[in-house]
């Protein structure tokens, strides 16, 4: 597609789930990112995969959250045993070596 | 490690001045910098990036940064604002070409244009 699409676009949850968002790179961009956005706060680096390196995980905040990537195409984002403080805007991006980062619209987490 | 300070959580400007807002940045290497605008309800959008050459660089919808190594500065400018320029504007850094290809961002920027 034209651009990063990211899926659900909403998601609710209860307390204590498993929950799994999805991210489509922009074709041909090797780099995918994934930050997070609570409310009213900046971007947090979560994780990126830069083409068949290991991924940086240096910014996932605990064992609870994983990311996995296959090649350079859709990734996705798990989070076991969802706390409330896991709410907020879960963001993706990707690019190209180089360039600047294009964002999906985001998937907004509610855990209930 | 790579860090980015946008001082100033909002910033009021008239609608037709000029707008200045800051963003001072560290990385051990060279820097590639950017900006993003985030509207109300919808995702970030790139704006300019600065990876060499000329330290003036321009952008989308009139922006313009100014890269200033000795300051360690990327203010993004504008001539004359907007009141649709009202948003949320973020400055990043990484650490390039041969450093990490993790972006950090600030914690943004708050644009009020007032008409």
């Amino acid at each position: 597609g034209a651009g990063v699409s990211q899926s659900p676009s909403n998601k609710v949850t209860e307390k204590g789930k498993d929950v799994e968002l999805r991210c489509d790179p922009i074709s041909g961009h090797t780099a995918l990112y994934w930050y997070r956005q609570r409310l009213g706060q900046g971007l947090e680096f979560l994780i990126y995969f830069q083409g068949n390196s290991a991924p940086d995980k240096s910014g996932l905040p605990s064992d609870r959250f994983s990311a996995e990537r296959t090649g350079e195409s859709v990734s996705t984002l798990t989070i076991q045993r969802t706390q409330q403080e896991d709410s907020a805007v879960y963001l993706c991006a990707s690019a190209t070596v180089g360039g600047g980062l294009f964002f999906g619209s985001g998937t907004q987490l509610s855990v209930l | 490690a790579q860090s980015v300070a946008q001082p100033e959580d909002q910033v009021n400007v008239a609608e037709g001045n000029p707008l200045t807002v800051k963003c001072t940045y560290s990385v051990s290497g060279n820097p590639y910098l950017f900006w993003y605008v985030q509207y109300p309800n919808r995702g970030l959008q790139f704006l300019l990036k600065y990876i060499t050459g000329d330290n003036l660089v321009k952008g989308s919808y009139g922006f313009e940064a100014e890269f200033n190594k000795s300051q360690t500065s990327f203010h993004l400018k504008k001539p004359s604002a907007l009141v649709s320029d009202s948003a949320l504007y973020f400055c990043a850094v990484r650490d390039g070409p041969s450093g990490t290809y993790k972006y950090i961002f600030g914690t943004g920027t708050r644009l009020k244009v007032l008409a």
